[in-house]
């Protein structure tokens, strides 16, 4: 399936490296998420952006940084990263966001920080 | 409490088994429900919307209880294939938005 695809799919940086996660929907949807994934925790909603303005910011450490240029891609620049940070990050879109609309998931990008 | 509860598990079961998960959940604003499928090192999936009239599809069978506040999902005659996480996700209406939660979903083995 190619609705949500994210780039890489694994990453490893140290923590004084500069990177990023790239995300691409191509389902003609207006939201876009970004989740960070631990080990037995739930998912956990990092950024909302609907028609490319951010939405909501679920007090995530400034060391995260979204972009969103258009409606279709989404970014996640990553600096000074702790190993706590290592995780599953997905990226997610719907429709509208505030239609509680299903979510269809990339397959995620699996980041370690040593 | 937590926002969305649910049990961890592991449940295992034998094929053919009939199984069933509930999800608790905090806020009774709460405006819509879903059970989301995670396979193993996969992203989550949507499984079905959880209806008030409750609904089914297939084997499955999606219930909420707003009274309790807490929806369900049954599994009949459970496959080999139906081994996967179980994410319960409630929507609440927040600043004119949807906030979104997830479970921290429970976890089927079928066994053969």
């Amino acid at each position: 399936e190619t609705g949500v695809t994210q780039t890489p799919r694994h990453l490893v940086m140290g923590m004084t490296n500069k990177k990023s996660l790239k995300c691409e929907q191509h389902l003609g949807h207006n939201a876009m998420y970004w989740y960070k994934q631990s080990a037995k925790k739930p998912l956990e909603l990092m950024f909302v952006y609907n028609f490319k303005e951010q939405t909501e910011n679920n007090s995530v450490p400034s060391r995260f940084s979204p972009e969103c240029p258009n409606s279709s891609h989404l970014f996640l620049h990553l600096h000074t990263l702790q190993p706590e940070d290592s995780a599953l990050y997905l990226c997610a879109s719907s429709q509208d966001k505030r239609g509680g609309d299903e979510q269809f998931f990339g397959p995620g990008t699996r980041l370690t920080v040593l | 409490r937590k926002e969305v509860e649910q049990d961890p598990g592991p449940f295992n079961v034998p094929e053919g088994a009939t199984v069933a998960f509930n999800c608790t959940y905090s806020n009774s604003a709460s405006q819509s429900f879903f059970w989301y499928r995670q396979d193993c090192r996969k992203e989550p999936k949507l499984l079905m919307s959880v209806y008030s009239s409750g609904n089914e599809d297939g084997r499955f069978t999606a219930q909420l209880n707003r009274a309790s506040q807490y929806i369900s999902l049954l599994i009949r005659d459970s496959k080999l294939s139906d081994s996967a996480t179980y994410l319960c996700v409630v929507n609440e209406a927040s600043g004119g938005y949807q906030k979104v939660t997830f479970g921290t979903g429970t976890k089927l083995q079928v066994i053969p």
